[in-house]
């Protein structure tokens, strides 16, 4: 992937609302998706990852995420947000580039649920 | 189940001086990491270890050193801090260079360089 875009730097959103964090990339080859959530004063953790199969892919705390690979997105959601989501979320690739994996972040989103 | 261990959590250093950052990881992991995370620039790759006994530069490698002591353990090692390092640095692992099954990461030192 040449680059991991992650449009919204902040996403507030009310307890209790849906949610959609967007995460798309660049790439020509076949990738593996990642996303990781960041509690404050944390380090990351990983919440789904897409390897092949069943597009839709459910995590850890109700996040799910679909890859859409005519897109390239793979965009992060819950049906109902808690106040404990607030966090930083990335999205990540790995990829196969000359020879090696290259796993590449993206810039974070910061949801603030809203009580 | 310790996972990812990093020492120390929090260090001011001062213009000039040395440090090194301790990771170490029980998983058995091959692979090991060390990103800096600054505000509005995500996580950028300082040095890797694919397996023990390698060590290749990242993004951002100028001003740091590495060693990949054994296969539990991966240092990182400022010599001579500048201003432009005070930022978060976390040591990750991965069961295998592809990243196929995610990275654990540690959680982080907090460095501050004046």
């Amino acid at each position: 992937a040449q680059s991991v875009t992650q449009l919204d730097s902040q996403v507030p959103v009310f307890e209790e609302a849906p949610v959609e964090l967007r995460c798309n990339y660049s790439s020509s080859v076949s990738v593996y998706l990642f996303w990781y959530v960041q509690y404050p004063n944390q380090g990351l953790q990983l919440l789904l990852k897409y390897l092949s199969g069943s597009t839709l892919v459910k995590g850890i705390n109700g996040f799910e995420a679909e890859f859409n690979k005519s897109q390239t997105s793979f965009h992060l959601r819950k049906p109902s947000v808690h106040i404990s989501d607030t966090a930083e979320y990335f999205c990540a690739v790995s990829e196969r580039s000359s020879g090696t994996y290259k796993y590449i972040f993206g810039t974070g989103t910061r949801l603030k649920v809203l009580a | 189940n310790a996972g990812v261990t990093q020492t120390p959590k929090f260090q001011v250093l001062k213009t000039g001086q040395s440090m090194t950052l301790q990771c170490a990881q029980d998983m058995n992991h091959n692979s090991m990491y060390w990103y800096r995370q600054d505000p509005g620039m995500g996580l950028r790759l300082i040095y890797y270890s694919a397996s023990e006994g390698t060590t290749d530069k990242g993004e951002v490698p100028n001003g740091y050193n590495v060693s990949r002591l054994n296969k539990r353990e991966f240092s990182l090692r400022l010599e001579s801090a500048a201003p432009s390092q005070t930022s978060v640095y976390f040591c990750a692992s991965s069961e295998l260079a592809t990243g196929t099954y995610g990275y654990t990461f540690g959680s982080g030192t907090r460095l501050t360089v004046v």
